[in-house]
């Protein structure tokens, strides 16, 4: 098993431009979600899908930031248009029932 | 949102002596996890308890499931370097339409020195 693989592992973008952060989860898990983690908040549920279904989407910070899930293996993460306080590393995680399997993240920076 | 209180949030310890740390909340979850989160790299989970009062390890780590099921506490015996990282409790309720969310506390930092 891969694990849950986010890409790119890095990311540095000009404010203003959009970007999009891609998740393949585990195989087999049913449920979805993105985190974003910074120093300050700590880690923030952004939003999270079940049956690739959107259920919790309060986390997002505001229209800018939109999430897709279009099959069971895969979903991204969209910033439109990205600006400085976006920047943060950004991850995905996947799960079955229990507990949450992590991905290695995306290290975003908006310069 | 919902917040789980993790203390603390640092601690500089030398190598070879035991860390303990630990989580409260409010309302009561029905399973508590702990994760540990290296430089560069998401959270692994480590241990994961599923009832009230349960006692588990993983090597040189335990935790308990609060009798209340509020709080959580994590031991890790005869620390090693390896061990540096932050160190994550999570509560997750189950039923409700909230099967599938986890509440993770603000991480607590363990240094260890050689």
């Amino acid at each position: 098993d891969a694990g849950v693989i986010q890409s790119p592992r890095h990311e540095v973008t000009e404010m203003g431009q959009e970007v999009t952060l891609r998740c393949k989860p585990i195989s087999g898990h049913n449920s979805l979600f993105w985190y974003r983690q910074t120093m300050m908040r700590g880690l923030e549920l952004l939003i999270y899908f079940n049956n690739n279904v959107p259920i919790d989407d309060s986390g997002m910070p505001e229209d800018r930031f939109s999430a897709k899930m279009p099959n069971a293996s895969f979903s991204t993460l969209k910033i439109q248009p990205s600006e400085p306080r976006d920047s943060a590393v950004y991850f995905c995680a996947s799960s079955l029932e229990r507990g949450y399997t992590f991905g290695s993240g995306t290290r975003l920076t908006v310069v | 949102g919902q917040q789980l209180n993790q203390s603390p949030q640092s601690m500089f310890i030398q190598e070879g002596e035991d860390v303990s740390m630990n989580c409260t909340s409010s309302s009561i979850f029905n399973t508590w996890l702990w994760y540990k989160q290296d430089p560069g790299e998401g959270p692994v989970l480590l241990i994961a308890l599923y009832k009230a009062g349960e006692l588990t390890s993983n090597g040189r780590l335990t935790a308990q499931f609060g009798i209340t099921r509020k709080d959580s506490f994590l031991n890790i015996s005869a620390s090693i370097p390896s061990d540096v990282g932050i160190y994550f409790c999570a509560g997750q309720k189950m039923g409700g339409g909230s099967n599938y969310k986890l509440t993770f506390g603000k991480g607590t930092l363990l240094t260890v020195n050689p």
